[in-house]
């Protein structure tokens, strides 16, 4: 099992510019996560989908949209990047019971 | 969502047994209390969760008193490997308990 991939691994952006970052899980869990995680900081949420076919934001949704593709995928759009947008994001996905979620490496995102 | 506090740094010298401890005072009766540890470039990776009393894995224990305001993480015997960013979460973990919150989590620098 790959757990949980994530696409691409490093992006630049130009302010203005839009990209997608992509999520999937081999684990078939029902719900998945978005954070961002600033330098020295703890993550923080941007949206979550507790099973196919629906999505709530999170403490940060601001300048995001979601997709729930898929039960496996879930991914995350910036339509017009911002420099406050430079973060590294995560996703990741949870285990049925309990609050063990399990965390793709991450990709790490610059805004010029 | 229950919020935390927890030491921002610790430190510990190699083969000593690490104490965390995190504060949660308006922890919910039906709140978890969970850990995370998370290394440089890495997304977190649980390591330990629990109601009350102690609970004890491979990795770790994690031990809670009867009013539950508070947690402590213990790590026996650490290595240089476990120098990483440990987290202390509360949240309830039904079916309808989403969202974690993920401080800034504790420091801990492992010294040879």
């Amino acid at each position: 099992n790959a757990g949980v991939t994530q696409t691409p691994k490093f992006q630049v952006l130009k302010t203005g510019q839009s990209m997608t970052l992509q999520c999937a899980q081999d684990m078939n869990h029902n719900s998945m996560y978005w954070y961002r995680q600033d330098p020295g900081m703890g993550l923080r949420l941007i949206y979550y989908s507790a099973s196919e076919g629906t999505t709530d934001k999170g403490e940060v949704p601001n300048g995001y949209n979601v997709s729930r593709l898929n039960k496996r995928e879930f991914s995350l759009r910036l339509e017009s990047a911002a420099p406050s947008q430079t973060s590294v994001y995560f996703c990741a996905s949870r285990y049925p019971l309990g609050n063990e979620q399990f965390f793709g490496p991450g990709t790490r995102l610059t805004v010029l | 969502l229950a919020k935390t506090t927890q030491p921002i740094s610790m430190d510990s010298y190699e083969g000593q047994e690490v104490n965390i401890t995190c504060s949660h005072n308006n922890i919910a009766t039906n709140d978890y209390i969970t850990w995370y540890q998370q290394f440089p470039s890495q997304g977190p990776r649980f390591i330990i969760q629990g109601y009350k009393t102690k609970v004890t894995n491979e990795v770790a224990s994690l031990f809670i008193p009867a009013d539950r305001k508070s947690s402590t993480l213990s790590l026996p015997r650490v290595s240089l490997s476990d120098t990483a960013v440990y987290y202390c979460l509360v949240a309830g973990s039904g079916a309808g308990s989403y969202q974690l919150t993920f401080g800034k989590g504790t420091k801990l620098s492992v010294i040879p």
